[in-house]
């Protein structure tokens, strides 16, 4: 069974800091993983995926993320936070080899941007 | 045009009423989906239409009705709710494949008394 796990309820970091949102994945074959980011009473917005080649994923609003296989994570990152990153993260994972179409999302990492 | 719209962005409903959600996107895609949000959880999946066929039905209680009227709509008939039901309806869009994005509305915030 596909999984999704995001270790952190919470993550605070200071305005102009690097943040790390961690996502860890289980699935049996190769995964495709997403990103998203839902700001208050919204819907969720797309900011990246994996799918194949290169590990370093590069998507919206300054945002990326690192595929490792060995470790099944795909960490979200950016260099330098700003106050309006604060929200609501989902990682989500779809099975390569599985032609349905359902996403599993992770429970979520609400990050909080510091001025 | 990237924009999936949904309709009404907020309703309040008595158990005993009959109600419907409405999503529209004009993206072509050709895969739908419903899904429903409690505060501060990940979006769970209710229902996925590819090409305007049911295709996926996550054992969902029978008060929710979906309907997938041509490939542009999609459409959530609610009846005889429960307050456990009450929660943020979201719709969402794609491609048919796996590696293709879902697109998400802004969602419909339900509360039934």
């Amino acid at each position: 069974a596909q999984s999704v796990a995001q270790p952190e309820d919470q993550v605070n970091v200071a305005e102009g800091n690097p943040l790390t949102v961690k996502c860890t994945y289980s699935v049996s074959g190769n995964p495709y993983l997403f990103w998203y980011v839902q700001y208050p009473n919204r819907g969720l917005q797309f900011l990246l995926k994996y799918i194949t080649g290169d590990n370093l994923v590069k998507g919206s609003y300054g945002f990326e993320a690192e595929f490792n296989k060995s470790q099944t994570s795909f960490h979200l990152k950016k260099p330098s936070a700003l106050v309006s990153d604060s929200a609501l993260y989902f990682c989500a994972v779809r099975r390569r080899d599985n032609y349905g179409q359902n996403f599993v999302f992770g429970p979520g990492t609400r990050l909080s941007v510091l001025p | 045009d990237t924009e999936v719209t949904q309709t009404p962005k907020h309703l309040v409903m008595g158990m005993t009423n009959k109600k419907s959600l409405k999503c529209e996107q004009h993206m072509g895609h050709r895969a739908m989906y419903w899904y429903k949000q409690k505060a501060k959880k990940p979006p769970e999946l209710m229902f996925v239409y590819s090409y305007e066929k049911l295709s996926i039905n996550e054992s969902v209680p029978s008060r929710f009705s979906p309907e997938c009227p041509n490939s542009s709509l999609l459409n959530l008939h609610l009846h005889a709710l429960q307050p456990e039901d009450s929660a943020l309806y979201l719709c969402a869009s794609g491609r048919v494949g796996q590696t293709d994005t879902q697109y998400f509305g802004p969602g419909t915030r339900l509360t039934v008394l």
